[in-house]
Formats: structure tokens, C-alpha cells, sequence
């Protein structure tokens, strides 16, 4: 398999302040990332997809100067909330596929819970 | 665009018995891929078993295995043997043809409970 590190695991920060989430491909490169909302006992909707060296692509819905994505490098891709609301308050999970043959799935973050009071 | 459904809410099943897990999906390209995912309550998203369209046979990983019958759009995860640790909510995901295996549509996810 691969793996892909998530950090932090959970954020509480006060309204109107951002917050940075780093998801890291620690054993592969990882030329896109994808980055996911879940509300609780919801599903998993895709956000955008943050492509390394160059502008992520939004999904259609989603605010692209609220939810900043930053894919510097071949093993990191950052989300940030920028003036957090409560509304903003949600599961955030990043994936990303090695692109070898031989792996069939997708290799998700531990995911990030988000507070904003 | 691509559409999972599943009907699911919630399932019950009795710890050593069988359950299904039922999803459905929409597309319109030829060539895309079905996966399961399991998450339980700490988030994590736990990859199960994945099917590819031009599959012949149903894919099979351990106690998981994939009903899948094409021309009714329907690509069900069968869990034998069901164990307590089993419980959490189950994810039919698609990607479609072409993307990347990490660009999925989830459906609605069921939470199966296992009873001792």
C-alpha cells in the first residue's frame, strides 16, 4: 500500500480566523491530490482536485478564495480555511493515487475534524 | 456525470451471518470503477474491494466480495462471516473512466451494525 498523512487530526479555532490542513504522500509522489467535505453521517463530497505546480480545480459549489489550495510539492498539498465560520465546521479528508499498476484504490488522510466556534 | 446510490440507511446483521450491502450507479462512459469503502467512527477511510468495469468475475478480497451485474447497474458488497468489529458506515464509490482512482462520487453510505 501507501500512505498518506493528514495533519492535524482535529482543529477548534475561533470564527473569522483560517486554518491550514496539510495532507503528505510519505512513500510515493503524488502529482494530484483530492480534497473531500464529509458533514456528519453524511457523504463524502469532493471539493476540489489540487494539482501540484499549478491551480487546483474546484468543484462547482465550492469558494475558491474561502478554501485555498496549495500543491507545492510532489508530497504535499495544503487546504486552507480562510475566515472560518461555524458553518465551515465539517470532516476534511484528503486523497491521492500512487499511480502504479499495481494499486487499484485511493490512499485517504486520517481526515481533519474542524470547529469553528 | 456519475450518480451512486444507496438505499440503505442503516443495516443489522447477526455476528458469523452474511449481510449485503446494496449500490447502484448512473454513468454514461464505457470504462470506470467501483470501489468499497469502510469508514468507522474515527473517520479513516478503509479501502475494501474494488471492481473495473470490463471486469469478467466479481472481485473478491477476504470476508468482502462484489456482486456485480452490470447491465443492472448495481455493484452490491456481500460481508461474510460478519464480525462485531465490522460495524461503521459503508461507502459505494465510482470513478469514472480515464481519472484518477482518487476523483471518486460516494453514495449516501449505509451504517451496518453487527449484534452479537
Amino acid at each position: 500500500g501507501a500512505v498518506v498523512s493528514q495533519h492535524p487530526s482535529w482543529v477548534i479555532c475561533k470564527s473569522g480566523t483560517s486554518v491550514k490542513i496539510e495532507c503528505r504522500s510519505l512513500d510515493f509522489q503524488a502529482t494530484t491530490m483530492f480534497w473531500y467535505r464529509q458533514f456528519p453521517k453524511q457523504s463524502l463530497m469532493l471539493m476540489a482536485t489540487s494539482n501540484e505546480g499549478s491551480k487546483a480545480t474546484y468543484e462547482q459549489g465550492v469558494e475558491k478564495d474561502k478554501f485555498l489550495i496549495n500543491h507545492a510539492s510532489l508530497t504535499l498539498s495544503t487546504l486552507t480555511v480562510t475566515s472560518a465560520h461555524p458553518e465551515d465546521s465539517s470532516f476534511y479528508i484528503c486523497s491521492a493515487d500512487t499511480g502504479r499498476d499495481r494499486d487499484t484504490e485511493a490512499f485517504f488522510g486520517q481526515g481533519t475534524r474542524l470547529t469553528v466556534v | 456525470a456519475q450518480k451512486i446510490t444507496q438505499t440503505q440507511p442503516g443495516m443489522f446483521v447477526q455476528e458469523k451471518e452474511a449481510v449485503t450491502l446494496d449500490c447502484t450507479y448512473d454513468t454514461s462512459d464505457p470504462s470506470y470503477g467501483l470501489f468499497w469503502y469502510k469508514q468507522p467512527s474515527s473517520g479513516e477511510m478503509i479501502f475494501l474491494i474494488y471492481q473495473g468495469s470490463y471486469d469478467q468475475q466479481n472481485a473478491t478480497e477476504g470476508r468482502y466480495s462484489l456482486n456485480f451485474q452490470k447491465a443492472r447497474k448495481s455493484a452490491n458488497l456481500v460481508i461474510s462471516a460478519s464480525q462485531l468489529g465490522d460495524s461503521a458506515m459503508y461507502f459505494c464509490a465510482m470513478s469514472a473512466g480515464g481519472t484518477s482512482y482518487g476523483k471518486l462520487t460516494f453514495g449516501q453510505g449505509t451504517i451496518l451494525t453487527v449484534h452479537p
